[in-house]
């Protein structure tokens, strides 16, 4: 079956320090891998994805890359801030018209 | 992308009561999902709601518990029944962009005494 897994957390950094979080996945097809953002105290926002293979997916720093000879789609970001402090999820979404299937969410803490 | 809202927000029940909460989309939409996210946990998926047809139940998940309403195509109400505090959890909506994206409200937080 379909499944997300990400590195465990939490993950605690200082300013400026580099991000990588990693995420692999097992799915049949091609499917399409995406990042969301859950802020402290609010809603899921969709932060980055990619719908095949070797597309990178970028936004507000972060990039990711769909690797399908590894399946993997790990974040990265050169600078982390405080205000990035979040729990992070790396999800699919094998089939359009269904729900997408998520990682455990990796909790990023950065300190000044 | 879409924007949703719900309502309420966060809510404080007691045990044996029942919560319904409501997801509005600014735009007509096929398919709404609802989620539930247990304290310090992933997202689970507890059923999908077409308009016009009976939503249908992920294992785990049943209508008694759960009723869901799909009146029209952007909105839709989760009930929460017979809640006990096992059902304390972040219940979100969604809706499926473009390109198999999710789009997803902002949660209500509900708190089961």
């Amino acid at each position: 079956g379909n499944s997300v897994t990400q590195m465990e957390g939490p993950v605690t950094l200082s300013e400026e320090a580099f991000l990588t979080i990693n995420c692999t996945y097992t799915a049949t097809g091609y499917p399409s891998l995406f990042w969301y953002v859950q802020y402290p105290g609010e809603g899921l926002q969709l932060l980055l994805k990619a719908t095949k293979a070797d597309d990178k997916g970028s936004n507000k720093g972060f990039e990711a890359t769909y690797r399908k000879e590894t399946t993997s789609f790990h974040l990265e970001k050169g600078s982390v801030q405080v205000s990035d402090s979040a729990v992070y999820f790396c999800a699919l979404s094998n089939q359009a018209g269904t729900a997408l299937i998520f990682g455990k969410g990796t909790t990023l803490s950065v300190s000044s | 992308s879409a924007v949703i809202s719900q309502k309420p927000s966060r809510d404080i029940c007691q045990r044996g009561t029942s919560l319904t909460i409501q997801c509005q989309v600014d735009s007509q939409v096929t398919m709404m999902f609802w989620y539930r996210q247990q304290p310090g946990q992933s997202l689970t998926l507890i059923a999908t709601a077409n308009q016009g047809s009976e939503a249908t139940y992920e294992s785990g998940f049943v209508i008694d518990k759960f009723p869901i309403s799909r009146p029209n195509l952007t909105f839709s109400t989760l009930t929460v029944s017979n809640m006990s505090p096992e059902d304390s959890s972040i219940y979100l909506c969604s809706v499926e962009g473009l390109f198999d994206e999710q789009f997803f409200g902002p949660g209500t937080r509900l708190t089961v005494l």
